[in-house]
């Protein structure tokens, strides 16, 4: 069974500032997926970073990279010059063959101004 | 394009009612998949279609919930009858072919309260 583990519930940043998010996950498979989902408040859930495991490259989009630990299982998100619409709240979710999901309990950010 | 629909957006009902939830997935995704999402918690796979087939339905409570995808496109959750711990934001997702790679995109969800 495939597990992910966000070991922060919530987390603060000032605006401006560079803010980490943990994830871990475990799993036997040896291809997958692992996903940052933004989820606003009230707002729908959305795609902020994919990475595929078997590349080493850490995946960069714009103000958003992870750091990508594959021995260790540990997926971060790390978020530059954060802004006040990134107060989101922020799934690590892991993709296995078949496309089945299994997202962590999420970690809620507020961006302070 | 058009995003995933679903409604309605909030329902309360008593326990041991029935409700339903309609989802119409982006056009051309042939992976749909609902979400039990519990207040603090992650979202948690109830079911997966693949087309008009259920790939995974092993998280479903099947005693009380029922799901089925009409013509491999929209799709209704129904719950029958509802127990006060069903409480919760029920999440309609859909990807284009359903492979690890692919990204879902989510509906805004029903949030269902039972009392």
């Amino acid at each position: 069974a495939q597990t992910v583990t966000q070991s922060q519930p919530e987390m603060s940043v000032q605006e401006a500032e560079t803010v980490t998010l943990s994830c871990t996950y475990d799993t036997s498979e040896s291809n997958y997926y692992l996903f940052w989902y933004k989820q606003p408040p009230s707002r729908q859930m959305i795609l902020v970073i994919r990475q595929e495991a078997y590349k080493q490259q850490n995946a960069t989009e714009n103000r958003f990279s992870v750091n990508f630990q594959k021995a260790a299982k540990s997926f971060s998100l790390k978020i530059s010059d954060s802004q006040l619409g990134d107060t989101a709240m922020y799934f690590c979710a892991f993709n296995t063959n078949a496309g089945k999901s299994t997202f962590g309990d999420g970690t809620t950010l507020t961006v302070k101004p | 394009e058009a995003g995933v629909a679903q409604s309605p957006r909030y329902k309360i009902i008593e326990k041991r009612q029935s409700v339903a939830f309609w989802c119409n997935p982006i056009s051309g995704h042939a992976t749909l998949y609902w979400y039990q999402q519990i207040l603090g918690q992650g979202p948690k796979l109830l079911i997966q279609f693949q087309n008009n087939g259920v790939v995974d339905d092993s998280q479903l409570p099947k005693d009380r919930f029922s799901a089925e995808r009409l013509k491999g496109v929209d799709s209704t959750l129904k719950i029958q009858p509802a127990k006060l711990e069903d409480s919760a934001v029920y999440l309609c997702a859909s990807s284009l072919d359903g492979s690890e790679n692919t990204e879902a995109f989510f509906g805004q969800g029903t949030r269902l309260t039972v009392v």
